[in-house]
């Protein structure tokens, strides 16, 4: 029930690109996106609530798709503060019932 | 200030006692929630109030107790102490389903 995230962790070089992915397998009407550091607490990045709706601030940007109940978060040109655990939050309703669900979770390292 | 707070930051107890933690929102948000996060990292949600009422109760130990005195408090008790409940609680809060959550510090559980 919970989505899944891939890849499990990446590690890059500052200036890369990574591509993270939530897929769900119920249906969903919005995908938050979290990231993490280390004994913080998860910051908000960004909600999508449409499907096939893109968003993006600064060099992060994610996409949603509705009927494949699937989000990915695109990060360019990757900075060390990009570094942490990055978990997408999906809400929806299953048997009548609301849902927030967090993914497995993403490790990303940005090495200098 | 403080967005979201939470109290205690660290928590250490021994097995069987009874223990709550605080949490406190001054962004006027009208949904709180609780969250547990394990040593593997995964985030779940425990607990949602909406203005004071109970709207998401997942399947936790009855040991684990909400209380909201008011729209601005959500606190949570926990009876009988297990080696278990050993995690990072964070404590949440938005101004309605489908808006940015903003997460608490953290509370530090450490059962003995």
């Amino acid at each position: 029930q919970q989505p899944v995230q891939s890849p499990q962790a990446v590690i890059l070089r500052e200036g890369e690109d990574a591509v993270i992915n939530c897929s769900s397998s119920k249906a969903l009407y919005s995908v938050h996106w979290y990231r993490q550091k280390h004994g913080e607490a998860p910051v908000f990045l960004m909600i999508l609530l449409k499907g096939g709706e893109q968003k993006g601030h600064d060099k992060i940007s994610a996409s949603f798709n509705e009927k494949k109940q699937q989000s990915s978060l695109y990060l360019t040109a990757s900075q060390l503060s990009y570094s942490g655990t990055y978990f997408c939050g999906t809400e929806g309703v299953t048997s009548g019932t609301y849902k927030y669900i967090f993914g497995t979770g993403t490790r990303l390292k940005v090495l200098a | 200030d403080t967005a979201v707070s939470q109290t205690p930051k660290y928590l250490v107890t021994q097995m069987g006692n009874d223990k709550s933690i605080k949490c406190e929102q001054n962004l006027g948000h009208d949904t709180m929630y609780w969250y547990k996060q394990d040593s593997k990292k995964f985030l779940k949600i425990m607990f949602s109030y909406n203005n004071k009422e109970l709207i998401i109760n997942e399947t936790v130990p009855n040991r684990f107790s909400p209380k909201s005195p008011d729209k601005a408090h959500l606190n949570l008790h926990i009876n009988s102490l297990e080696l278990g409940d050993s995690a990072v609680y964070f404590c949440a809060s938005r101004i309605s389903l489908s808006e940015t959550q903003y997460f608490g510090p953290g509370t530090r559980l450490l059962v003995l």
